[in-house]
């Protein structure tokens, strides 16, 4: 049972190019989030799930893009990364009737 | 929404001493309140949760205070180890919002000398 993984763990990026983070979970989680973490902000929410086929905006949503076709996937895109968004990203998911978190371990990304 | 707080940045314990870190929060609303602990390099990881309705819970070594008055939340860990070190976040739920949101603190390091 791995619960939540997180693809790629770290990478850099150079200004203007794009990537996608996939974040994964096996635990039949209804909602999934996508948090960013800055040194002294703890951890902010930048798009998040309530179900497949179905994305919101967070606190911090520009310059990111979402998508949940299958359940157990939610797919983070940066169109044209920026050096703001030099952060780690962590996915975390739960079920609907419970308040608590699970998270993955996170993807390093910097961008130059 | 409104954000949670702490009180310290850092602290520094001796091993086999009891922690006490703290958390302030703003949103009278809020009705759940959770501690992570994350380990450098990991994800949070869930510790202990308190409802709005309760003010004391205990888990193996930990124990979470809640006082609605003052809008103080507290994590107590008895005979600190050093396997204890790592920065410790407290997160509160607004009912109000959607999709269980938590908002989260900025995260206190908890350092456990030897």
């Amino acid at each position: 049972n791995a619960g939540v993984t997180q693809t790629p763990k770290f990478r850099v990026l150079k200004t203007g190019q794009s990537m996608t983070l996939l974040c994964a979970q096996d635990m039949n989680h209804e909602y999934m989030y996508w948090y960013r973490q800055d040194p002294g902000m703890g951890l902010r929410l930048i798009h998040y799930s309530v179900g497949e086929g179905t994305t919101a905006k967070g606190e911090v949503p520009d310059g990111y893009n979402v998508s949940r076709l299958k359940k157990q996937n939610f797919l983070l895109g940066l169109e044209s990364a920026a050096p703001s968004q030099t952060s780690v990203y962590f996915c975390a998911s739960s079920f609907e009737n419970h308040y608590g978190y699970t998270f993955g371990s996170g993807t390093r990304l910097t961008v130059v | 929404g409104e954000s949670v707080g702490l009180h310290l940045p850092t602290l520094s314990v001796q091993e086999g001493d009891n922690s006490i870190i703290n958390c302030a929060y703003s949103n009278s609303a809020s009705d759940y309140f959770i501690w992570y602990k994350q380990e450098s390099g990991k994800g949070p990881q869930f510790i202990i949760d308190i409802r709005s309705n309760m003010d004391k819970r205990q888990g193996q070594r930990v124990t979470v205070l809640l006082n609605k008055t003052v809008k103080h939340l507290s994590l107590q860990i008895a005979a600190t180890q050093p396997g204890d070190s790592a920065v410790y976040f407290c997160a509160e739920r607004d009912p109000s919002g959607s999709a269980r949101q938590l908002t989260f603190g900025s995260g206190t390091q908890l350092t456990v000398l030897p």
